[in-house]
């Protein structure tokens, strides 16, 4: 079975502040794929990022950063000089190949930028 | 493109009436749909997922049903609501594991 937890419930920075959002994740199969998503108030998730298992590369977009670390089963997800229209739920998912497309998500972690 | 779209965008509805969400994808076949809620400040719960037309299956068992009429329509149904049926329901699609999902924008459901 796989497993998600994003230990951090609720963060809150002030602007330009950096944050980061951890992300651990279970599993048995040796292929996988990590996601992170962005759901802000209206209420859709938004897909930010995808990293497979073979693929430990760090990768970074404008002010978002991802790393990627088998050794410790972590996803881990920086927002550099966060803004407030970062303010959102962020959720991390795994999904595997054995496991009909489904992903596994987090509970999500609910940052708030404030001004 | 590919688009997912999920209507109503919002709902109020008493406890006992029947419910009916409709979710369709253009412009990609014989997608995975799925079914999820998410409960006032919690994570997502997948209710149903289906590979293929008419196949369904259930992760939760729960107060509602799932069907797939045609390839890229996925419907969420129950007879009679219950209170703790509220909540904000997701649609998403998935052509391959390793792509993620793409999400509808959500039916907010409440239960009065």
């Amino acid at each position: 079975a796989q497993k998600v937890t994003q230990a951090q419930t609720e963060i809150s920075v002030v602007e330009k502040e950096d944050v980061t959002l951890d992300c651990v994740y279970e599993t048995r199969d040796t292929t996988y794929y990590l996601f992170w998503y962005k759901q802000p108030p209206s209420g859709e998730l938004v897909f930010l990022i995808r990293r497979n298992s073979f693929d430990e590369q760090n990768e970074i977009s404008g002010r978002y950063s991802w790393n990627f670390q088998k050794s410790t089963s972590s996803f881990n997800f920086t927002i550099t000089a966060s803004q407030v229209v970062d303010s959102a739920v962020y959720f991390c998912a795994l999904s595997v190949d054995t496991n009909a497309g489904k992903s596994t998500f987090g509970d999500g972690t609910t940052l708030t930028v404030k001004p | 493109s590919q688009t997912i779209h999920q209507w109503p965008a919002t709902l109020v509805q008493p406890v006992g009436s029947p419910l009916s969400l409709e979710c369709t994808v253009e412009g990609t076949s014989n997608p995975n749909l799925y079914w999820y809620r998410q409960a006032a400040g919690r994570g997502l719960q997948l209710l149903f997922y289906s590979v293929g037309i008419g196949q369904i299956s259930s992760e939760v068992p729960q107060n509602l049903s799932a069907s797939r009429p045609q390839d890229r329509q996925f419907i969420l149904s129950s007879k009679k609501l219950l209170l703790s049926d509220s909540g904000f329901y997701l649609c998403a699609w998935s052509v391959r594991v390793s792509y993620g999902y793409t999400f509808g924008s959500g039916t907010r459901l409440t239960v009065v």
